[in-house]
């Protein structure tokens, strides 16, 4: 079965200071994709980042980026000079089979 | 451009009630998803259309839940009759899709959600 994890329920940083938000997954698909998805309180779900799993650099887009390690099968979101703004809960998810498997998400907390 | 539509935002009704949901993806985007997300939880798969047709709607329970997407634009979830496990909220997404192609490789675009609350 294909699986994701995020084994922080909840991480809270200081505002301007930087944090890693950790997922690992576990899929038999050689080519897949990964994606990191923020929700806010609005529940809008927005795409944040998404990574092809057959290029080895890691992905970026502005103060977001990830870590990649397909060995390990991990896939960790890095926010850098925090900001109120992306206070939110994020969730981990791979593409598998024509649908995506979710994490149960982390929650970050900005401290002003 | 627009993004996903949905509407209602909020509803409430009481249990045995029927309730539908409605929702407008992006334009020119073939595949259209149907997730249920409980509270602190990542979002479910009910189904999944190719332009007008399901191709995966195994997550879907059929006894009272339905949904089409006629003509391949516009969808209509709906649930009768409702139970209170299903207040949820129902998101919406779509992608562009791609016609004989890799379809899971495209990103996923998500309305705002329906709220649903069943008293």
């Amino acid at each position: 079965a294909q699986t994701v994890t995020q084994s922080q329920p909840e991480m809270s940083v200081q505002e301007a200071e930087t944090v890693t938000l950790s997922c690992t997954y576990d899929t038999s698909e050689s080519d897949y994709y990964l994606f990191w998805y923020k929700q806010p309180p609005s529940r809008q779900m927005i795409l944040v980042i998404r990574q092809e799993a057959y290029k080895q650099q890691n992905a970026t887009e502005n103060r977001f980026s990830v870590n990649f390690q397909k060995a390990a099968k991990s896939f960790s979101l890095k926010i850098s000079d925090s900001q109120l703004g992306d206070a939110a809960m994020y969730f981990c998810a791979v593409d598998s089979n024509y649908q995506l498997i979710w994490g149960a998400g982390t929650k970050l907390i900005i401290k002003p | 451009e627009a993004g996903v539509v949905q509407s209602p935002r909020y509803k409430i009704i009481e249990k045995k009630q029927p309730v539908a949901f409605w929702c407008n993806p992006i334009s020119g985007h073939n595949t259209l998803y149907w997730y249920l997300q409980n509270l602190g939880q990542g979002p479910e798969l009910l189904i999944r259309y190719e332009n007008e047709e399901a191709v995966d709607d195994s997550q879907l329970p059929k006894d009272r839940f339905s949904a089409e997407r006629l003509k391949g634009v516009d969808s209509t979830l709906k649930i009768q009759p409702a139970e209170l496990g299903d207040s949820a909220v129902y998101l919406c997404a779509s992608s562009p899709g791609l016609a004989g192609g890799r379809l899971w490789q495209e990103t996923q675009y998500f309305g705002p959600g329906t709220r649903l609350l069943v008293l």
